[in-house]
């Protein structure tokens, strides 16, 4: 099993709607989780970090549930450049300083 | 500020030839990470830094080699490159281990053929 699982999709909303994700991992052990973003042939960029309280920046809400071992990301009122593949990340075992990805989320917002 | 830089962009191979993809960083991070990238299979961690003058292998370290050459720099070297190391290569840095952001550079897409 995967340390990080995620739906591949892709998911296709119209403009406006309200989409989200779910990221499982395994490691209960687990630090530090990210969401990124990353763009058809360009490389993953920080989208936010997820916090035991939640996390929110603008249209986009991440939470983090210890007891079920997920993370969500929220993305409100979508728009047409939201369209990329949304990676989770979360520190994985064997060593602080190894994260693991999952396999990415993508998603197309149609007009 | 560059950030990540990544040289070559793209390279293309024959079975048994070696190459090094370099990286360098201008961010003083302390920690350095080199990941392939495979439809389906997600981001991948070969090698990583955790410091200037420590290596240590990731996931998928086989047939791989790395240098840390200093601070600022870490280089990948296939050493005799087989089609199954056909992939997109990203090398990344944070400033110091897991808990902190991952900054990636560009990427270098490689086939061999």
């Amino acid at each position: 099993r995967k340390e990080v699982e995620q739906d591949p999709g892709p998911f296709n909303v119209p403009e406006g709607a309200t989409v989200a994700f779910n990221c499982t991992y395994s490691n209960s052990a687990s630090q530090s989780f990210f969401w990124y973003r990353q763009d058809c042939r360009k490389e993953p960029k920080l989208l936010m970090s997820v916090y035991s309280s939640g996390n929110e920046d603008g249209r986009f809400t991440a939470q983090l549930n210890r007891a079920s071992q997920y993370i969500s990301l929220l993305i409100r009122d979508s728009k047409l450049s939201d369209s990329a593949t949304y990676l989770c990340v979360g520190s994985g075992s064997g060593g602080y300083q190894k994260v693991t990805f999952g396999i990415g989320t993508k998603l197309q917002v149609i007009p | 500020n560059a950030g990540v830089t990544q040289t070559p962009k793209f390279q293309v191979l024959k079975t048994g030839q070696s190459m090094t993809l370099q990286c360098a960083q201008d961010m003083n991070h302390n920690s350095m990470y080199w990941y392939r990238q495979d439809p389906g299979m997600g981001l991948r961690l070969i090698y990583y830094s955790a410091s200037e003058g420590t290596t240590d292998k990731g996931e998928v370290p086989n047939g791989y080699n790395v240098s840390r050459l200093n601070k600022r720099e870490f280089s990948l070297r296939l050493e005799s490159a087989a089609p199954s190391q056909t992939s997109v290569y990203f090398c990344a840095s944070s400033s110091s281990g897991s808990y902190n952001e991952q900054f990636f550079g560009p990427g270098t897409r490689l086939t061999v053929l």
